[in-house]
């Protein structure tokens, strides 16, 4: 049981390249999202998902896209990356009440030069 | 809006020494209340709960007791170990979409 699995471990991008970092649960779980981690700020839901299908903004959404097409995976996209996004990107599957706690992935470390 | 909000750190003890970490919230109804801990290079790791006023959580020498008469959720440890040096995290979600609201992390720091 993998649990949350986040690629890739480490990425350093140009400013104005795209990428996307993947992220895929096998826990079938139905609630994802996408955090960055920043010093002093705790983490800061970027995205999330209640379901295949359906997607949601958080606190900081700008300058990221999401999809939900199955229920394992929850891909976050970079479009025209900056150096305000670099950070450590971590995903994040529970069941989708509010009382159950969520698992994480061990995280992107992405360094936007 | 919602918020969370932890005492700074960084936070260093001697090993056996008693931890506090403090923690209080600001929310509409009834939130669920975590408490999250990260070690160095991984990530978060549920430590404890509570979900309701008065319940405590507990796990690994750890408790965290819901007062929602002070909004508050602090960490406690009556004994901490090297092992214990981390980030820790407060968290609340609130509704059922399952959404959590960080508070900025408190790292501690044992020394033997």
């Amino acid at each position: 049981n993998a649990g949350v699995t986040q690629t890739p471990k480490f990425q350093v991008l140009k400013t104005g390249q795209s990428m996307t970092l993947q992220c895929a649960q096998d826990m079938n779980h139905e609630y994802m999202s996408w955090y960055r981690q920043d010093p002093g700020m705790g983490l800061r839901l970027i995205h999330y998902s209640v379901g295949a299908g359906i997607t949601d903004q958080g606190e900081v959404p700008n300058g990221y896209n999401v999809s939900r097409s199955t229920t394992e995976d929850f891909p976050l996209r970079l479009l025209s990356a900056a150096p305000s996004q670099t950070s450590v990107y971590f995903c994040a599957s529970s069941q989708d009440r509010g009382d159950q706690p969520q698992h994480f992935g061990d995280g992107t470390r992405l360094s936007i030069l | 809006g919602n918020s969370v909000t932890q005492m700074e750190g960084p936070v260093t003890l001697s090993e056996e020494a008693f931890l506090t970490i403090n923690c209080t919230y600001t929310a509409t109804g009834y939130p669920s209340l975590f408490w999250y801990v990260q070690y160095p290079g991984e990530g978060l790791q549920l430590l404890l709960k509570a979900t309701k006023a008065d319940d405590k959580g507990s796990n690994k020498g750890f408790e965290a007791t819901y007062r929602k008469e002070t909004t508050s959720f602090h960490l406690e440890k009556g004994s901490v170990q090297v092992s214990d040096s981390a980030v820790y995290f407060c968290a609340l979600s609130s509704g059922n979409t399952g959404k959590l609201i960080f508070g900025q992390g408190t790292t501690l720091q044992v020394k033997p």
